[in-house]
C-alpha cells in the first residue's frame, strides 16, 4: 500500500511569509504526527492528531500550526517565517498513536 | 524531560555483528523504547520497539536492561545498506510523541 506522502518535497520562502505543508498517511491511519529536524536541535516533536482533534503540542511558537481532515490527511501552517525555520518538516501516520510509525520523506523548507 | 544519549558515531565491519548501546535513565515505567534508522535524504524508518523484555524481529533484535535505564539495538549482520543514523527513542505513553535523542551514525566497512 501506499506510504506516508508529503507535498512539496521543497520549497523556498522568503522571512515574513507564510507557509502550508500537506501529509497524506497511511490508508486507514488515524493519527498524524509532525517533527521538525535541523542540523542543531534534531528531530523535535510539533504536534499530533487523532480523528481532526490535536492531542499533544511540543514547544514551539503558535507561528506553527496544524489541522486535520476527516479523511487524515493533515497540513500544517507556519505564519511569519523566520530563517531559523528553514528545517526538514517531517510527518508521520500510525493507526492509534500507540504503535508503528511511518514517517515520510519530508518538506525541506528553506526561508530566505 | 525523558531524554536518550547514544554514541555519536560507531563503525562496523561488513557481515559482522553490530551493538549499538543507549541510555534513557530518566525512564518512566510505561514509556516505550523504539529504535529508528534513517538514510540520507529520507524519512526515519522503523526498526523495533519494546517495553521491558527483549525483542526480535527480521530487522534486529532489541535487549532491554533490566532496571530499563539502557537498551542495545543488536544488528546480526551488518550490510552496507544498514549505514544510517539509528535514534533511539522512548516513546511516551499518553503523550502520542516520541523524543528522539541525536542518534549514532553507524558506518559499515566493506
Amino acid at each position: 500500500k501506499a506510504g506516508v506522502t508529503q507535498t512539496p518535497r521543497y520549497l523556498i520562502k522568503t522571512r515574513g511569509q507564510q507557509v502550508t505543508l500537506s501529509c497524506s498517511p497511511i490508508s486507514g491511519h488515524r493519527s498524524v504526527s509532525w517533527y521538525q529536524q535541523t542540523p542543531g536541535q534534531g528531530l523535535q516533536f510539533l504536534f499530533e492528531y487523532f480523528s481532526e482533534t490535536q492531542r499533544n503540542k511540543g514547544n514551539f511558537p503558535g507561528r506553527f500550526s496544524g489541522r486535520q481532515f476527516s479523511n487524515s490527511r493533515s497540513e500544517m501552517n507556519v505564519s511569519t517565517l523566520e530563517l531559523g525555520d528553514s528545517a526538514l518538516y517531517l510527518c508521520a501516520s500510525s493507526s492509534t498513536g500507540y504503535t508503528e510509525a511511518f514517517f515520510g520523506q519530508g518538506t525541506r523548507l528553506t526561508v530566505v | 524531560d525523558a531524554k536518550t544519549t547514544q554514541p555519536n558515531s560507531m563503525e562496523s565491519n561488513e557481515e559482522e555483528p553490530v551493538h549499538l548501546p543507549c541510555n534513557h535513565s530518566t525512564i518512566s515505567g510505561t514509556d516505550y523504547i523504539h529504535w529508528y534508522r534513517q538514510l540520507p535524504s529520507q524519512g526515519p524508518e522503523y526498526v523495533i520497539h519494546g517495553l521491558t523484555s527483549n525483542v526480535n524481529n527480521r530487522m534486529a533484535s532489541l535487549a532491554i536492561a533490566e532496571d530499563r535505564k539502557s537498551s542495545t539495538l543488536i544488528l546480526h549482520r551488518a550490510t552496507l545498506r544498514d549505514a544510517a543514523v539509528y535514534y533511539c527513542i522512548l516513546h511516551l505513553w499518553g503523550t502520542y510523541k516520541y523524543i528522539f535523542g541525536t542518534g549514532t551514525r553507524l558506518k559499515v566497512l566493506a
